[in-house]
């Protein structure tokens, strides 16, 4: 059965240094895309960032990047050069290919970012 | 604005009412998600809709029902509610419904409704 572990339920990281969020994924399915949402106090979930199972590169998206690696089911999420406004709740999840395209998710690492 | 609307952003009901939550997807997306989030259950998957018809069915319940229409948007109906009901539900949308992953893939989520039984 698929799944999605996220073991850190909080992380601080002070202004403007790197922080790497954990997500480790199960899987058998060989076609696959892993995800990472930002939820706010808000309460909005936003889209960060995508990687496929058969992309060979790591994925980046301005100051986020995704660090994959494939052999280890892993797909850490890197925000380099923290802001305040980075504090939220962070969601790593994963979809497989077939009929359908629901995720599944994991259960959250909340980031406070300080000043 | 991610482009996915969902209403009414709040809603305060009594147990064993009925309410209706819509959504509107992403314009040219095809297939509509609802999804519940809860402190104690996390993000749960409750169906998938794809161009008017049920594609997957995930922990929603027999009280639960849903519908995707013509114009694509789409409705969950909540009725005989129970406190154990209050959570914010989620809409999203994406372009393709299934098959090999790619960044069609992605699901685009509305702000959610927060519903609250009292």
């Amino acid at each position: 059965a698929q799944k999605i572990t996220q073991t850190q339920p909080g992380m601080f990281v002070q202004e403007k240094e790197a922080v790497t969020l954990d997500c480790t994924y199960d899987t058998s399915d060989p076609s696959y895309g892993l995800f990472w949402y930002k939820q706010p106090s808000s309460g909005e979930m936003i889209f960060l960032i995508y990687q496929g199972s058969y992309d060979q590169q790591n994925a980046t998206e301005g100051r986020y990047s995704l660090n994959f690696q494939k052999a280890r089911k892993s797909a850490n999420l890197v925000i380099s050069a923290s802001q305040l406004g980075d504090s939220a709740m962070y969601f790593c999840a994963m979809n497989y290919g077939g009929a359908t395209n629901k995720l599944i998710f994991g259960t959250g690492t909340l980031l406070a970012v300080q000043p | 604005d991610s482009g996915v609307t969902q209403t009414p952003k709040h809603l305060i009901t009594a147990t064993g009412q009925r309410v209706t939550l819509r959504c509107s997807p992403r314009s040219g997306d095809l297939s509509v998600y609802w999804y519940q989030q809860s402190l104690d259950q996390g993000l749960q998957f409750l169906i998938q809709y794809y161009n008017g018809e049920e594609r997957a069915k995930g922990n929603i319940l027999e009280r639960f029902s849903a519908q995707q229409f013509p114009d694509l948007h789409s409705e969950l109906n909540l009725s005989s509610l129970e406190l154990g009901d209050s959570a914010l539900y989620f809409c999203a949308s994406s372009v393709r419904g299934g098959g090999a992953s790619s960044g069609a893939n992605v699901l685009t989520f509305g702000a959610g409704s927060r519903l609250t039984v009292l």
